[in-house]
C-alpha cells in the first residue's frame, strides 16, 4: 500500500528556518515525482515544486522559487520542505503528494505549519 | 504558466441529482507525446486532496463509476451522475502537462 507520511505540526516565530517531511513507502521512493502543496486557511491548492529523488531534479514554482528548497534523502525515502526564514504569510497547510505518469495520485495527511510572534 | 479557471466557483446539489463542473486551461492540455494530462480532485472538508480522474476520463483506483470526465484541449468537464451526501467538498481540476502544474481555483459542492 502507497502511504506518505508527514511530519506532525509546527509552530514557529517570524525570522525562524523550518524543515518538514515526507516519508514515502510501499513504493519504488526513487522512481517517483514527489511535490509540494501549499493550502493557505480556507483557500485553493497551490503548486510549490517537485522533485524526482533518483537524480534530485527539482523543479519550483516561480511563486515559489528562492522562498523554499526542496530536497530528499533516497536512503530514508523521505522528501523536505525548507525555509531558511519563515514569515507570517507561510502559515498554511502543507502537503505532498506522490507523482505518478500522470497526475498527483498519492497524497500525505498534510502538516499544518503556524507562524506567529 | 498555465491558468486554470473553473466555474461555478460554488454548486448547490440535490442528492440524487446530477452536478457537472467546468475547467478551461489558458493554453492547449496536449502534450508533445499526444496525452492530455488533465485531473480532476477531491477534497472534503478536514481531508488531504484525493485523486479522481486523470488524463482526461480515467478513473483511479476505487473511485466510484458515478463520477465521469470528459473534454479535449482546453476545455474539460467532470460530471457526477448522482451526487452522494459523500461527495460534498471541493474539486478541483491541474494540470500536469507543463511545468509548473497549476490547479484550478477549486468549486464547492454542497447539498442543498
Amino acid at each position: 500500500e502507497v502511504q506518505l507520511v508527514q511530519s506532525g505540526a509546527e509552530v514557529k516565530k517570524p525570522g525562524e528556518s523550518l524543515k518538514i517531511s515526507c516519508k514515502g513507502s510501499g513504493y519504488t521512493f526513487t522512481t517517483y515525482w514527489i511535490g509540494w502543496v501549499r493550502q493557505m486557511p480556507g483557500k485553493g491548492l497551490e503548486w510549490m515544486g517537485i522533485i524526482y529523488p533518483g537524480n534530485s531534479d527539482t523543479r519550483y514554482s516561480p511563486s515559489f522559487q528562492g522562498q523554499v528548497t526542496i530536497s530528499a534523502d533516497k536512503s530514508i525515502s523521505t522528501a523536505y520542505l525548507l525555509w531558511s526564514s519563515l514569515k507570517a504569510s507561510d502559515t498554511a497547510m502543507y502537503y505532498c503528494a506522490r507523482h505518478g505518469s500522470t497526475s498527483h495520485d498519492y497524497w500525505g495527511q498534510g502538516t499544518l505549519v503556524t507562524v506567529s510572534s | 504558466d498555465i491558468v486554470m479557471t473553473q466555474t461555478p466557483l460554488s454548486s448547490p446539489v440535490t442528492l440524487g441529482q446530477p452536478a457537472s463542473i467546468s475547467c478551461r486551461s489558458s493554453q492547449s492540455l496536449v502534450h508533445s507525446d499526444g496525452n492530455t494530462y488533465l485531473s480532476w480532485l477531491h477534497q472534503r472538508p478536514g481531508q488531504p486532496p484525493r485523486l479522481l480522474i486523470y488524463k482526461i476520463s480515467n478513473r483511479f483506483s476505487g473511485v466510484p463509476d458515478r463520477f465521469s470526465g470528459s473534454g479535449a484541449g482546453t476545455d474539460f468537464t467532470l460530471k457526477i451522475s448522482r451526487v452522494e451526501a459523500e461527495d460534498v467538498g471541493v474539486y478541483y481540476c491541474m494540470q500536469a502537462t507543463q511545468f509548473p502544474r497549476t490547479f484550478g481555483q477549486g468549486t464547492k459542492v454542497e447539498i442543498k
